[in-house]
């Protein structure tokens, strides 16, 4: 079965500067996708980036961007120019494309705090 | 579009009481999950649904039913609430498409006592 695995429970950061949250996953499949989601204090899940696993490309989403490793199965997330609103709770999650029930499998989070 | 709703948004029960959680989405899409938030567990999966008509446990189904009469409702019932229960509860919903894009409503606070 799929694992995925977030390592940093909390994490913080000064505002302006740069930050990486840490994922790491476990699979036999070769093709999947995989997501960052960030839930602020609202609750309300938003999706933040998207990586095709076939893609070599890392995804990029303006200051949001991944540093996808599939031999490693490591899946990081990049926030550059941090803002006072990315403070959030952020989930990595896995998605198989060959199982025809779709689910997805979040890891435990990780809060991260911005410092002004 | 309103997207995925869920309600209601927070509810207070007595252990031993009932109550059943609507979701709707009219976005036309097939898939849809329910998931339950606990502090340091991430959201597990508590059952989803392929289509209408069908359903499927997930990884914590116990103590829950869910129905999918309608393509674009999907129900969570608790015949019996226990504390175990306390939670916040998502539903998602998804189009099985390039993107794989699950779409999330806001979320409901249950509290059992």
């Amino acid at each position: 079965a799929q694992t995925v695995t977030q390592s940093q429970p909390e994490m913080s950061v000064q505002e302006a500067e740069t930050v990486t949250l840490s994922c790491t996953y476990d699979t036999s499949e070769s093709d999947y996708y995989l997501f960052w989601y960030k839930q602020p204090p609202s609750r309300q899940m938003i999706l933040v980036i998207r990586q095709e696993a076939y893609k070599q490309q890392n995804a990029t989403e303006n200051r949001f961007s991944v540093n996808f490793q599939k031999a490693a199965k490591s899946f990081s997330l990049k926030i550059s120019d941090s803002q006072l609103g990315d403070a959030a709770m952020y989930f990595c999650a896995y998605r198989s494309i060959a199982n025809r029930d779709d689910k997805i499998i979040f890891g435990k989070g990780t809060r991260l705090h911005i410092l002004p | 579009n309103a997207g995925v709703t869920q309600t209601p948004k927070f509810r207070v029960l007595k252990t031993g009481q009932s109550m059943t959680l609507l979701c709707a989405q009219d976005m036309n899409h097939e898939y849809m999950y329910w998931y339950r938030q606990d502090p340091g567990m991430g959201l597990r999966l508590i059952h989803y649904s392929v289509g209408e008509g069908t359903t499927a446990k997930g990884e914590v189904p116990d103590g829950y039913n869910v129905s999918r009469l309608k393509k674009q409702n999907f129900l969570l019932g608790l015949e019996s609430a226990a504390p175990s229960q306390t939670s916040v509860y998502f539903c998602a919903s998804m189009i099985r498409d390039r993107t794989r894009e699950q779409y999330f409503g806001p979320g409901t606070r249950l509290t059992v006592t």
